[in-house]
């Protein structure tokens, strides 16, 4: 079992929607959680940065931490076809012990 | 502006050759680390180092080398020993003990044929 979960997709949703993208992972010794956004042959980019349980929120985008079932989530609200991309989950154990999940691939249509 | 160059973009091996992919950041950050990326397999670490002149093997160093000469520097050598080494190589570096992320570069293909 990986340590981390996370369903590749494809996921494609019409401009506008609601994005939830979602990671799981199996050893609650991880303390700080991140998604990262990757467009086509880039480098992933830094999106949010969590480390409790709850909700942060960053204009459009919400990350949720909830550490007792070991389950993040992002919340793209009123989505753009900009968003168009691999979103990555990563979450740290120890000092810069950084796990990544596989990826979602996100379209969103005009 | 701040940031990591990989170079190049992209690279073509022959079979039996070594080839070497850069890595140069100017963000002064003390850690650095190689990543391969493969579809459907997320990030899988290759190696890092946290200081010059050292650095661990991490989770598929097998068939790879590094060197840390310069804190700027982290160069990868693909070795002839890595019997698949078709994929995209991110190197990324952070801040030492910082636990808020890392930043990537831009990403090299590296493709045998």
């Amino acid at each position: 079992q990986k340590e981390v979960e996370q369903d590749p997709g494809p996921l494609s949703v019409p401009e506008g929607a609601i994005v939830s993208l979602n990671c799981t992972y199996s050893n609650s010794a991880f303390q700080y959680f991140m998604w990262y956004r990757q467009y086509s042959r880039k480098g992933p980019e830094l999106l949010m940065y969590t480390y409790s349980s709850g909700n942060k929120e960053d204009g459009r985008f919400t990350a949720q931490v909830d550490k007792s079932s070991k389950y993040i989530s992002l919340f793209i609200r009123d989505s753009q076809p900009s968003d168009s991309a691999t979103y990555l989950c990563a979450m740290v154990k120890n000092n810069n012990d950084m796990r990544f999940g596989a990826g979602t691939r996100l379209t969103v249509k005009p | 502006d701040g940031g990591i160059t990989q170079s190049p973009k992209y690279l073509f091996r022959k079979e039996g050759q070594n080839v070497t992919l850069s890595c140069e950041q100017n963000l002064n950050h003390d850690a650095m680390y190689w990543y391969r990326q493969d579809p459907g397999q997320g990030l899988r670490l290759i190696y890092y180092s946290q200081i010059v002149n050292d650095f661990q093997k991490g989770d598929i160093a097998e068939g790879y080398s590094v060197s840390r000469e310069k804190k700027e520097s982290f160069p990868l050598t693909v070795t002839s020993a890595q019997k698949n080494p078709t994929a995209f190589y991110l190197c990324a570096s952070s801040i030492q003990g910082f636990n808020y992320g890392y930043t990537f570069g831009s990403g090299t293909r590296l493709t045998v044929v």
